[in-house]
């Protein structure tokens, strides 16, 4: 079964307004991470955070890890049309090295 | 910066057929990964190579090989193509195996009839 699992499946908002997605997971994590995917290409990095940190910030998006909820939230602030794709959370296990564990995904639509 | 290059973009086989995708990175990065992402899901990992010389299985290997030609090169080879591994490939890379941010290429849309 997948490791991350997020929610929810899509998420459609307009302009201006904010965007939550979020993350669950379901083993000890070494870092959790946040891709973006427009259509037709590849994942671009957004942020990646440890498992002792509980926020971080990037321009718009904010990243928080409950581990202790075993779960994630990603916020975009002030959506914009540009902001429209699917975004995936990646998590890192101790055990396992190199093998990233992707969920599904959330689509966003940002309406203009 | 090109950054992660997949090559080719598209491709159609026949059931049976066998070819290589390719993969290059311009990074100096030490560790590459090929995943499949089928509609609507997310990656599924299929080997990856922590560093020039070594290869590992991922999460769905079968039906796969992969060769790391040098640091820069990464290729992923269907020997006996199936109808079941229609899919997109992405090929990414990290600076180390584990705590970094992975870098993607645009993928290679597969299409197996």
């Amino acid at each position: 079964s997948q490791q991350g699992e997020e929610d929810p499946q899509a998420l459609s908002i307009q302009e201006g307004e904010n965007a939550t997605m979020n993350c669950s997971y379901k083993t000890s994590i070494n870092n959790l991470q946040w891709y973006r995917q427009n259509s037709g290409r590849g994942l671009v990095h957004l942020i990646l955070i440890r498992s002792n940190e509980r926020e971080k910030h990037s321009g718009r998006l904010r990243v928080t890890l409950d581990t202790s909820k075993k779960s994630s939230s990603l916020l975009i602030t002030a959506s914009r049309a540009a902001d429209t794709a699917s975004y995936f959370c990646a998590t890192d296990r101790n055990t396992n090295a190199g093998k990233s564990t992707f969920g599904d995904g959330t689509t966003l639509t940002v309406k203009p | 910066n090109a950054g992660v290059t997949q090559t080719p973009k598209f491709q159609v086989l026949k059931t049976g057929q066998s070819m290589t995708l390719q993969c290059a990175q311009d990074m100096n990065h030490n560790s590459m990964y090929w995943y499949r992402q089928d509609p609507g899901m997310g990656l599924r990992l299929i080997y990856y190579s922590a560093s020039e010389g070594t290869t590992d299985k991922g999460e769905v290997p079968n039906g796969y090989n992969v060769s790391r030609l040098n640091k820069r090169e990464f290729s992923l080879r269907l020997e006996s193509a199936a109808p079941s591994q229609t899919s997109v490939y992405f090929c990414a890379s990290s600076e180390v195996i584990s705590n970094q941010p992975q870098h993607f290429g645009d993928g290679t849309r597969l299409s197996i009839l």
